[in-house]
């Protein structure tokens, strides 16, 4: 069983307030990525990383950052949430030529 | 054209029958494949990898991958209603490796 956590799970917050959504992993994966997906909708990849102090942006453009100081740890921040970014935000892990696991997601809420 | 591309369905399949999934991409280079299984308001959860040319069976799955067609399938044998899901085709890519997402098909088994 894969071991990635996502705080929180749930998030409702007021438009223009600072958040952070974390994502650890105990199996020392070197990659680690966030997917954004809207309900019944397709993932996008919106940031990537293949190890410490590498962060790339993905596919999709966002307006969130990330950072990769310790190869558990992937947090994602948005430093002013507005309502089009409500979303549900997926981290995931992988060995670097293999599968991708994820946690249980973060469902975000902006109001 | 998209880098993985799937039918989004619904493809309705009677209980018991075989249920056949396809995803084709668009990076020749790349060398591994995935299949996901998303139930409605949960992560994706990786059902199989392959990553040589040919068949690879697990229980009721079976992935199949054809490299010079760039096209990767998967069969579920005696579907059942608990297969009833959207099911994800992922590549790694091999021009940046990361790993991108089809759009999903969604799975209905009919009992």
């Amino acid at each position: 069983e894969a071991d990635i956590y996502q705080t929180p799970r749930y998030l409702v917050i007021g438009t223009g307030k600072k958040i952070t959504l974390e994502c650890s992993q105990t199996m020392g994966h070197d990659k680690m990525y966030w997917y954004q997906q809207d309900p019944g909708m397709e993932l996008h990849l919106i940031h990537y990383s293949y190890g410490v102090n590498s962060t790339e942006k993905g596919d999709l453009s966002s307006e969130s950052t990330v950072s990769r100081i310790r190869t558990e740890h992937f947090p994602l921040t948005l430093e002013s949430a507005r309502p089009s970014h409500t979303s549900q935000y997926l981290c995931a892990s992988s060995e670097y030529y293999g599968e991708a696991f994820f946690g249980q997601g973060t469902r975000l809420t902006v109001v | 054209q998209k880098e993985v591309e799937q039918n989004s369905g619904p493809l309705s399949v009677p209980e018991g029958a075989i249920a056949s999934l396809n995803c084709t991409y668009s990076d020749r280079g790349s060398q591994s494949f995935f299949w996901y299984r998303q139930y409605s308001g949960k992560s994706p959860e990786l059902i199989m990898s392959i990553y040589s040319n040919g068949d690879k069976e697990d229980g009721r799955f079976t992935a199949q991958l054809n490299k010079a067609s760039q096209y990767v399938s998967l069969l579920i044998r005696d579907s059942q209603p608990s297969d009833s899901a959207t099911y994800l085709c992922a590549v790694l890519m091999n021009r940046d490796d990361k790993i991108i997402f089809g759009k999903g098909t969604r799975l209905h088994i009919l009992p």
